[in-house]
């Protein structure tokens, strides 16, 4: 099985601020035959289901803010908030669907 | 709109079995491969399993905790997906999530309580 590790486990950001979350596969997630990583981030605010935010390591999910961005290849991925707002409080996962089972990240908690 | 809205979950005993269900609308359920995933209280994300779209040969895959135990279906004339969890364990206890794909779209969840 893949193991996603995410850094940090927990981050404090102000307002306005840059968030920075890193997320680590014990595999390459990335398919050579169309050099796409299958990797993606998800937002989970209390008591809500998680949300797609990021696909294929660096693709907006529709509707998302542009202030989120996924970047990576391989085996080591990100994903910023640029400027972080008060309605981004939320659990940020990262997954692996490039083989099954599908992994998920631990989860990293931000908060204000 | 895609909607998916989960019933079936309730507290049983240990060894006990339970079913649930996700009934979709708003996207063509029958071309979908659909994934259940669960989170125990206060803990992250866990992939349970996954069926394909009966054109895609309708099999179904499952994460190792489970396997053996739980299985997935699906009745695309109902628009409905199912998950059939046998011998349950207390560590089951968790909200169960029906997922279009790998995560495009997620239900609210139904919670599962297995608890002597």
């Amino acid at each position: 099985d893949i193991v996603m590790t995410q850094s940090p486990d927990s981050l404090a950001v102000s307002l306005g601020e840059r968030a920075t979350i890193n997320c680590k596969s014990s595999q390459s997630v990335l398919y050579s035959s169309n050099n796409k990583n299958y990797l993606g981030w998800y937002q989970q605010k209390p008591g809500q289901p998680p949300k797609l935010l990021i696909y294929g390591a660096s693709t907006r999910y529709s509707g998302v803010p542009d202030r989120f961005s996924g970047s990576g290849s391989g085996t080591d991925f990100t994903l910023t908030i640029s400027s972080l707002q008060a309605e981004d409080v939320a659990v940020y996962y990262c997954q692996q669907y490039y083989s099954t089972p599908r992994t998920f990240g631990q989860g990293t908690k931000v908060e204000i | 709109e895609v909607q998916l809205v989960e019933s079936g979950g309730g507290l049983v005993k240990p060894g006990g079995s339970l079913r649930l269900s996700c009934a979709a609308s708003g996207f063509t359920f029958s071309n979908a491969w659909m994934t259940w995933v669960r989170q125990a209280p206060g803990k992250g994300l866990e992939w349970v399993g996954r069926i394909k779209s009966k054109t895609d040969g309708g099999t179904t895959d499952f994460a190792a905790p489970v396997k053996g135990r739980f299985t997935i279906s699906r009745d695309d004339s109902k628009n409905t997906l199912y998950l059939q969890m046998n011998s349950l364990k207390t560590e089951d206890t968790a909200v169960y999530y029906c997922t279009v794909g790998d995560g495009d779209y997620w239900g609210q969840g139904t919670l599962v309580t297995v608890s002597s």
